[in-house]
């Protein structure tokens, strides 16, 4: 396996559910980052883990929790998710943890919220 | 005004033809350029990555950048329907101002054969 891998591809959740969202890296990178991907919007930083330490948090709100145990592992815990949390989820490692250094992405969970 | 300006499309062209895609951005510590391109159902990808001004070419691809308009381009020739995809750009400034990658919220392009 290489690259970066994802899982699940698709997710349905209620709005009171609790799911996680998995993601694994397999190029030695150093940093993990958590984007959401809207519909004709930029990608959204969400958060960035540099050698397994938080480095950034976006604004985002409590009821997404991330989880980094290693540097080529990656969790998003979601809790009481709201329909407007449906987009594209998508991780991303890069070598350093730097806006110079090139993302490689997965290719995302699909979340749809009901 | 949003830091970087990308025209959303869909811009559709015919096979063969020369396509012109294009950002404009605001911060003018913009240093680092990257243009990734993002197939349906796919996670985007890294086609193009520059350093301050200038051209740079890869295959059919040419990244151009000009710092003193704030603009930068993506020019791929004799386009393929394989080309058909969101392209995005995005930029990041030197870690001294900020350092944060920005996106452009991507350009639909379909090449029609």
């Amino acid at each position: 396996e290489t690259g970066v891998t994802q899982t699940p591809r698709h997710l349905v959740m209620g709005m009171t559910n609790k799911k996680s969202l998995k993601c694994e890296q397999h190029l030695g990178h150093n940093a993990m980052y958590w984007y959401k991907q809207s519909a004709k919007k930029p990608l959204e930083l969400m958060f960035v883990y540099n050698f397994k330490e938080q480095t950034e948090n976006n604004s985002v709100p409590s009821r997404f929790s991330p989880e980094c145990p290693n540097s080529s592992h990656l969790f998003l815990h979601l809790h009481t998710l709201q329909p407007e949390d449906s987009a594209l989820y998508l991780c991303a490692s890069s070598p350093g943890g730097t806006g110079d250094s090139p993302l490689h992405f997965g290719n995302g969970t699909r979340l749809t919220v009901t | 005004q949003k830091e970087v300006e990308q025209d959303p499309g869909p811009l559709s062209v015919p096979e063969g033809a020369i396509v012109s895609l294009n950002c404009t951005y605001s911060n003018s510590a913009f240093q680092y350029f990257m243009w990734y391109r993002q197939y349906s159902r796919k996670g985007p990808e890294l086609l193009m990555y520059t350093y301050s001004s200038g051209n740079k070419e890869d295959g059919r691809f040419t990244a151009q950048v000009d710092k003193s308009s704030k603009y930068i381009s993506l020019f791929i020739r004799d386009s393929q329907p394989s080309d058909s995809a969101t392209y995005l750009c995005a930029m990041s400034a030197r870690r001294e101002y900020g350092n944060k990658l920005v996106f452009g919220a991507g350009t639909i392009l379909r090449v029609k054969s």
